[in-house]
């Protein structure tokens, strides 16, 4: 595997339901971003992981919890999502987590609340 | 606080003609200025950056993008665009030099891009 990959591609969800998206960069890069991007709307920053520490929470609601257990790996775990959150989740990694980086984005995650 | 807009939401042009897609941001400081584009079913890949220096940079599949301080702007041009560019392009800011924004960009709403044979 190289770059940035991302596992469900898709994932249809009840409210009710737990599940985790996964993210892992084979770059060897030191900081790891979770994105949102729906329809018509601007892709929204949601967390900033810089050397497996959270650097960034963009006033995200609980119901996202993120989790980095290392440099190479990034999750996000849902539960009692709304409908609203329904969007492609985007995961990105850069190097160091600086301005001039180059942000290497995955695939995205397809993710539909019923 | 940045912000970047993308005044074309959808833009069409046929085979062979030139493009240009427009970028505005709002930075109070040197921005540092980036193009990603996004073909169906993908994530974004970047195109071309700027942090300094020559005002127009070359980027990746034939892109271009000058940067114009006066006019807080940072379009994207092409001078043949190709049935392979239709995509959705994004326009980015991040904090400059003295920025303690870890990497934070702020994206426009992207414009997509449709070519006619």
């Amino acid at each position: 595997e190289t770059g940035v990959t991302q596992t469900p591609r898709h994932l249809v969800m009840g409210m009710t339901n737990k599940k985790s998206l996964k993210c892992e960069q084979h770059l060897g890069h030191n900081a790891m971003y979770w994105y949102k991007q729906s329809a018509k709307k601007p892709l929204e920053l949601m967390f900033v992981y810089n050397f497996k520490e959270q650097t960034e929470n963009n006033s995200v609601p609980s119901r996202f919890s993120p989790e980095c257990p290392n440099s190479s790996h990034l999750f996000l775990h849902l539960h009692t999502l709304q409908p609203e959150d329904s969007a492609l989740y985007l995961c990105a990694s850069t190097e160091r987590g600086a301005s001039t980086d180059t942000q290497y984005f995955g695939p995205g995650t397809r993710l539909t609340v019923l | 606080a940045q912000s970047v807009t993308q005044p074309d939401i959808h833009i069409t042009v046929s085979e062979g003609a030139s493009l240009e897609l427009r970028c505005n941001y709002s930075y109070g400081a040197t921005p540092y200025l980036f193009w990603y584009v996004q073909s169906p079913g993908q994530g974004l890949q970047l195109l071309l950056k700027y942090f300094s220096g020559d005002t127009l940079v070359q980027g990746i599949k034939g892109f271009e993008a000058e940067f114009k301080r006066s006019q807080s702007s940072f379009n994207l041009r092409k001078p043949s665009v190709h049935w392979s560019d239709a995509a959705e392009y994004f326009c980015a800011v991040g904090a400059g030099a003295g920025g303690t924004s870890y990497g934070k960009l702020t994206f426009g709403q992207g414009t997509i891009l449709t070519v006619h044979p």
